[in-house]
């Protein structure tokens, strides 16, 4: 099983700055890693897929970067409504599909 | 639009039964893997269980191999999740998910939550 590990686990960063989140998996996933946005009481929306393509509709201030084990998600600059938990999962080896145990941005 | 709507959630006692459901609408569902993932109270996701297109195929995870089961009625566009012997772990809000690909999940329905306490 592929172990996905985020860092931080929570960010704290002031509206209008840039937030960097990392994902890090135990063995290469090669590009073949998502990131979702959770909002308390809503389930996860896609964000980014094949490590750095957006999702429709999704905001140009995400970004996504990597490749095998090592991968970052990038918010140019923090909307208010970009305050959230952030999961990354690879979808490479399965089953099982999994998970990293998440990263919250909240404001500072 | 894609809508997935999740149903049969509530509170059960440790070892007893409970079916959920997801009603599908907006794409072609019979051409699409579904999948179950749960999140506990304040906890992260976790994979449950995926179920190919035609049914024929199904994966569980570690954690529910044995007691759970997925099965899927193309005519209906619904797909359901049979938990048998549930765990007081295995409360969690359950999400059905639509996947794209190997493994992407695209489309999530709003979730269903299962309680499992005495």
């Amino acid at each position: 099983e592929i172990v996905m590990t985020q860092s931080p686990a929570t960010l704290s960063v002031s509206p209008g700055e840039r937030a960097t989140l990392s994902c890090r998996a135990s063995q290469s996933v090669s590009s073949n890693l998502a990131w979702y946005q959770q909002k308390p009481g809503q389930a996860p929306r896609l964000l980014i897929y094949g490590a750095s393509t957006r999702a429709t509709g999704i905001a140009a201030r995400f970004s996504g970067s990597g490749s095998g084990t090592e991968f970052t998600l990038s918010i140019s600059s923090l909307q208010s409504e970009d305050f959230a938990v952030y999961y990354c999962q690879q979808y490479n080896n399965w089953p099982p599909w999994t998970f990293g145990q998440g990263t919250k941005v909240e404001i500072k | 639009q894609v809508q997935l709507v999740e149903s049969g959630g509530g509170v059960v006692h440790p070892g007893r039964s409970l079916r959920l459901s997801c009603a599908a609408s907006g794409f072609t569902f019979s051409r699409s893997a579904m999948h179950w993932v749960r999140q506990a109270p304040g906890k992260g996701l976790e994979w449950v269980a995926v179920i190919s297109d035609d049914g024929s195929n199904k994966y569980y995870a570690d954690s529910v191999k044995g007691r759970f089961t997925m099965s899927r009625d193309n005519s209906k566009n619904t797909v359901h999740l049979q938990m048998n012997s549930l765990r007081a772990e295995d409360t969690a809000v359950y999400y059905c998910a639509r996947v794209r690909g190997s493994g992407l999940f695209d489309y999530w329905g709003q979730g269903t939550l299962v309680t499992v306490s005495s």
